[in-house]
This record gives C-alpha cells, structure tokens and sequence, in this order.
C-alpha cells in the first residue's frame, strides 16, 4: 500500500497569513504515460463530510477560492493556502488514488490565532 | 441534484455483522463508482472500498476478508457489509461518488460497535 505523510500534524496561524502544508508519499504519484500526478486534497470542517478542493495535484475543484495553491509532483506534494481566513479553519488531507487501496494522509489541522 | 445519503444501525454488538445503505440520487450507478470512506472519531480517513460503474469491486486489503460491498442499480443503493466487528470499527461510515467532474459525499452514519 502507498503509505502518505504530512506534515505538520497541526497549525496555528493569523487570519491573512500565508500557510503550506506538505504530503509525501512512498511512491511516486506520477503516471507517466499522461504525465499527471494522482494525488487530492481534502477538507474537512468540524462536524463536517470532508470537500474535495484540489485533484491532479494542483487542479482546484469548481467553486474553490485561489487562495488554495495544491503544487508538487512524484512523491512530494504541498498545499498552500496564500491568505487564510478564519473559514479556513479545519482538518486538511491528502489523498492518492494512482492506486487501490487509496489511501489518505493522517491529515493537517489548521488552527487561527 | 446528486445527493448521497446512508443510513443503518447505529450501535452495533461486538462480532456481529454491520449493513449499511447508500442512497444514491441524481446519477446512476451504471455510470458512476460508489466508494465507502470511515473515520474513527477524531481520527483520519480510511477508504474501504470501492464498486466500480460495472458492478466490479476494489477492497482495502486491510479489511478485504470481512468486507462486502454490492448494489441494487433499480433501488440506487449501494450496499456495505463488514462481518466480525470489534471496538475498533467504530467510525463515521460515508459514502461518495463522482459525477460529472464533481465528488459528492454524504452526510456519514455513525457507528458505534458496543455491548
């Protein structure tokens, strides 16, 4: 199974201030025959189903604001939010599906001072 | 409108079977995949499974000897079945699909496997 890490495990931070997040796995996510990379971020706000923001790597989903930056290829991955808001606050993960099992990261939390 | 929703028991005895309903409406499950996902309360997320548009299933090899997963494409329903549950296995159940370029979840069962 391709095991994913992130890191940190937990975050605080001002309202406009820029955050990353990093995700590495232990393969590459990188298909080579479409040059694309099979990695996700999710989100997931308290008492909430976790949202989809970011497929391909760094292709935002419909509706998700620019702030959040998904860049990275192979093995490492990062999420960066340019300047966060106080909605932001919530659990982030990221997932692969080059694979099955899918397997996700054991999450980021975001924390606004 | 695609909405997922599921439902089932929600308090489970030690060592008995787990059955759970995914609802599908909106999309058609001939043409979309249907994955199950759970996360034990203030954990992560772990995908357990998957059946695929053509009726084929994919299992997390973790758990793939007590998982089941099928449907009934007349009824839009998914169904889970995971036998010998433990403490463990408590968790927000969710299911979730894809359709048109967009992923839906639902709203999660919970699960508490207790005596």
């Amino acid at each position: 199974d391709i095991v994913m890490t992130q890191t940190p495990s937990s975050q605080a931070v001002s309202a406009g201030e820029k955050v990353t997040m990093s995700c590495k796995s232990s393969q590459s996510l990188l298909y080579s025959e479409n040059k694309k990379n099979y990695l996700a971020w999710y989100q997931q706000k308290p008492g909430q189903s976790p949202k989809l923001l970011i497929s391909w790597a760094s292709t935002r989903e419909s509706g998700v604001p620019d702030r959040f930056i998904g860049s990275g290829s192979g093995t490492d991955f990062t999420l960066t939010i340019s300047s966060v808001q106080a909605e932001d606050l919530a659990v982030y993960y990221c997932e692969q599906y080059y694979d099955t099992p899918l397997t996700f990261g054991s999450g980021t939390k975001l924390e606004i001072k | 409108q695609v909405q997922l929703k599921e439902s089932g028991p929600g308090l489970v005895q030690p060592s008995q079977t787990l059955s759970l309903t995914c609802t599908v409406s909106g999309l058609s499950l001939t043409s979309n995949s249907v994955s199950w996902i759970r996360q034990p309360p203030g954990k992560g997320l772990e995908w357990m499974g998957v059946i695929w548009s053509n009726g084929g299933t994919d299992y997390n090899s973790a758990i793939k000897s007590r998982l089941s997963i099928s449907r009934d494409t007349s009824k839009s329903q998914v169904f889970l079945k995971m036998n010998s549950l433990q403490t463990e296995d408590t968790a927000m159940y969710f299911c979730a699909s894809d359709y048109s370029g967009d992923e839906y979840w639902g709203q999660g069962v919970m699960v508490t496997v207790s005596s």
